[in-house]
């Protein structure tokens, strides 16, 4: 299985102080994205690293990618009450275009 | 908020009962994968539909099926239903072979299995 697994499970902390949650795969990928889920609801896209990128920016959250090591970290700086909800991690395996396989996700709590 | 439909949210079902779960696509959109997603767990991933065919399949058995309609609708179908099979049910819709890899997910149906 390419599944990518997520560390840590939960993670709770101050609003303000940055969030960084982890993520491990096991195949040779074409991209990799990031997720975000609140309540048990929908997901909503965040941000994807394609496999010749090491690292990508947008708005308070920055991706990398190491795919010798296959595994991949996102923070989210200054982080806000708001941003409390499970990520996930999500792989395009190289001969699976369009298919991705998720992690179990990281329960982010943001105490006010 | 995304264009991507589903119905119903909840769903109650007992265990052998069969259920239909329906997905519309965001428009311009020609392509819709369905994702389980159990309690406390990442969804995992049960097929694709493209030009109404499927197009590729994960670890789910064949009571697990699928419709893909001309407008890009979707039916997720589960035969036989177990305990296990409650969980959420996401369908995602995208543009098959655009570049920039965007899938856009329902809210999902809860199916609840006693």
């Amino acid at each position: 299985s390419q599944q990518g697994e997520e560390d840590p499970q939960a993670l709770s902390i101050q609003e303000g102080e940055n969030a960084t949650m982890n993520c491990s795969y096991k195949t040779s990928i074409n991209n990799l994205q990031w997720y975000r889920q609140n309540s048990g609801r929908g997901l909503v896209h965040l941000i994807l690293i394609r496999s010749n990128e090491r690292e990508k920016h947008s708005g308070r959250l920055r991706v990398t990618l190491d795919t010798s090591k296959k595994s991949s970290s996102l923070l989210i700086t200054a982080s806000r009450a708001a941003d409390t909800a499970s990520y996930f991690c999500a792989t395009e395996g190289v001969n699976n275009f369009n298919k991705f396989y998720f992690g179990s996700g990281t329960k982010l709590n943001v105490k006010p | 908020e995304t264009g991507v439909t589903q119905s119903p949210t909840h769903l109650i079902k007992t265990r052998g009962q069969q259920v239909t779960l329906r997905c519309s696509s965001q428009s311009g959109h020609n392509t819709v994968s369905w994702y389980q997603q159990a309690l406390g767990q990442g969804p995992q991933f049960i097929f694709q539909y493209y030009r109404e065919e499927e197009n590729g399949r994960g670890n789910f058995p064949p009571r697990f099926s699928g419709l893909q309609f001309p407008n890009y609708s979707s039916e997720l179908n589960v035969n036989a239903l177990e305990l296990d099979d409650s969980a959420l049910y996401l369908c995602a819709s995208s543009f098959f072979l655009d570049p920039r890899n965007e899938q856009f997910f329902g809210p999902g149906t809860r199916l609840t299995v006693l």
